[in-house]
């Protein structure tokens, strides 16, 4: 099965609080990442947190991790349209720690509204 | 920050050409880049591993004669795709990791490069 899995759409109000939710199957990583990519554009490191961490907070985002549960969310206070974008979790498996190689989820699409 | 070009940002070529992609540190010296690529809609697929002075290492079910990969120097790694086909056609993109070593990958994309062969 894939490594790392998301749910690809998240439609909120300008102003209300986004909530993505990933599930990882690798429990050895030792960081797991969120990534921004807007339309036509690369990848934009938004945070990491490391595995013995239970929550990292920085400015407007949240990160939640349940090692237990292998699960990894991200919760965007105050959602601004410009929070429009896709965002991918993701993480470097134990086999693969000595290369860095990146496992991305499928992305989950943030739509704000107005 | 730590900032990473791509060039050309897009390329329409015809089929049975050669296209060469480049991707740049432009403030960092990079050991190591990735290259991905993504299909509209879909997630990222990492093509190769590049090593500066060293062979790429190709994932699985990558041709390397098809993607040539060439990692001259600490700050550039170029893709080449070789005689280009339109199932060719797709998004580029590159990473480069600012730290080698360690747990803690950080790598930094380029903005992508838009391949469209006709």
């Amino acid at each position: 099965g894939e490594d790392v899995e998301q749910s690809l759409f998240l439609s909120v109000r300008e102003g209300d609080s986004s909530v993505i939710n990933c599930t990882y199957t690798d429990s050895s990583s030792t960081y797991l990442y969120w990534y921004k990519q807007e339309p036509g554009a690369g990848l934009q490191l938004l945070t990491y947190i490391f595995s013995n961490m239970d929550m990292k907070q920085d400015q407007r985002l949240t990160v939640l991790l349940n090692k237990k549960d292998k699960h990894l969310s991200l919760r965007i206070a105050d959602t601004q349209t410009g929070d429009s974008a896709i965002y991918f979790c993701a993480e470097v498996p134990e086999r693969s720690s000595n290369t860095g190689k990146l496992i991305f989820g499928q992305g989950t699409t943030l739509q704000v509204k107005p | 920050g730590a900032v990473v070009s791509q060039h050309p940002s897009r390329v329409i070529c015809k089929s049975g050409t050669s296209v060469k992609i480049e991707c740049r540190s432009l403030d960092f010296q990079a050991t190591t880049m990735f290259w991905y690529r993504q299909f509209p809609k879909q997630s990222l697929m990492l093509m190769a591993t590049s090593n500066e002075g060293s062979k790429a290492t190709y994932e699985q079910g990558v041709e390397k004669d098809k993607f040539l990969i060439n990692h001259a120097s600490l700050t550039l790694s170029t893709l080449t795709v070789t005689s280009a086909h339109p199932e060719d056609s797709s998004f580029y993109i590159c990473s480069a990791e600012a730290t080698s070593g360690g747990a803690l990958s950080e790598q930094y994309f380029g903005p992508g490069t838009r391949l469209t062969v006709t």
